[in-house]
């Protein structure tokens, strides 16, 4: 069966430090999602593409995230400096485009857990 | 207010019984329903899609209610390996946008 595939599974960092996530969507899947999720919260979305374009980025703290998906198949998510707020779960997710006959469902990686010590 | 509202919970609920939780949405352009099963420290699953005529799997029956905006899940005979959060998502079809509900925790007691 198909996956997402998410790397590393868990990150220690230092605050100020530099981090990169990365992940290799569903092949076919044009919709990639970058979620953070804290304990007890729903995900929130932080970016999502569309191919290699970015669709959505308003809730990307973009002084200090970016993430790429430069030929529209895997993605990267960095932070620098780390903070020691970011420490959360971050989950990518893929979907079919809307307007296929199919499910456009998302399908979720494991996802990276990070620590910011 | 939030997109997608959910009872947070706990349900506690004992082996065997139905429970049955709803969730909430805002935005009536919404297009597509899903619920996703999500277990401690692990990724979001899909539990299944929901249907405008409702559909049904196993235990598990989903329903869509567009004139008041609301989804829900109901689970059958409820077994402890049910216990879990269970997250609402909502999907604009316009932009392939996912919004999300908080979930709600449901724990199934022996």
């Amino acid at each position: 069966e198909a996956e997402v595939a998410q790397s590393p599974r868990y990150k220690i960092t230092e605050k100020s430090q530099a981090v990169a996530f990365w992940c290799d969507p569903i092949s076919g899947h044009a919709t990639l999602y970058w979620y953070r999720q804290i304990l007890g919260q729903g995900p929130e979305l932080l970016v999502q593409f569309q191919d290699e374009s970015v669709v959505d980025d308003s809730q990307l703290p973009k002084d200090r995230f970016s993430a790429e998906r430069l030929k529209g198949v895997d993605s990267t998510l960095k932070i620098q400096p780390a903070e020691l707020g970011d420490s959360a779960m971050y989950l990518c997710a893929s979907s079919l485009a809307a307007g296929s006959t199919m499910n456009t469902e998302a399908f979720f990686g494991q996802g990276t857990r990070l620590t910011v010590v | 207010r939030k997109e997608v509202e959910q009872d947070p919970g706990p349900f506690n609920v004992p082996e065997g019984a139905t429970v049955a939780f709803n969730c909430t949405y805002s935005n009536s352009a919404s297009q597509s329903f899903f619920w996703y099963r999500q277990d401690c420290r692990k990724e979001p699953k899909l539990l299944m899609s929901v249907y405008s005529s409702g559909n049904e799997d196993g235990r598990f029956t989903a329903q869509l209610n567009r004139a008041s905006q609301y989804i829900s899940l109901l689970i059958r005979d409820s077994k402890l390996s049910d216990s879990a959060t269970y997250l609402c998502v909502v999907k604009k079809d316009s932009n392939y946008q996912l919004i999300w509900g908080a979930g709600t925790k449901l724990i199934i007691k022996p």
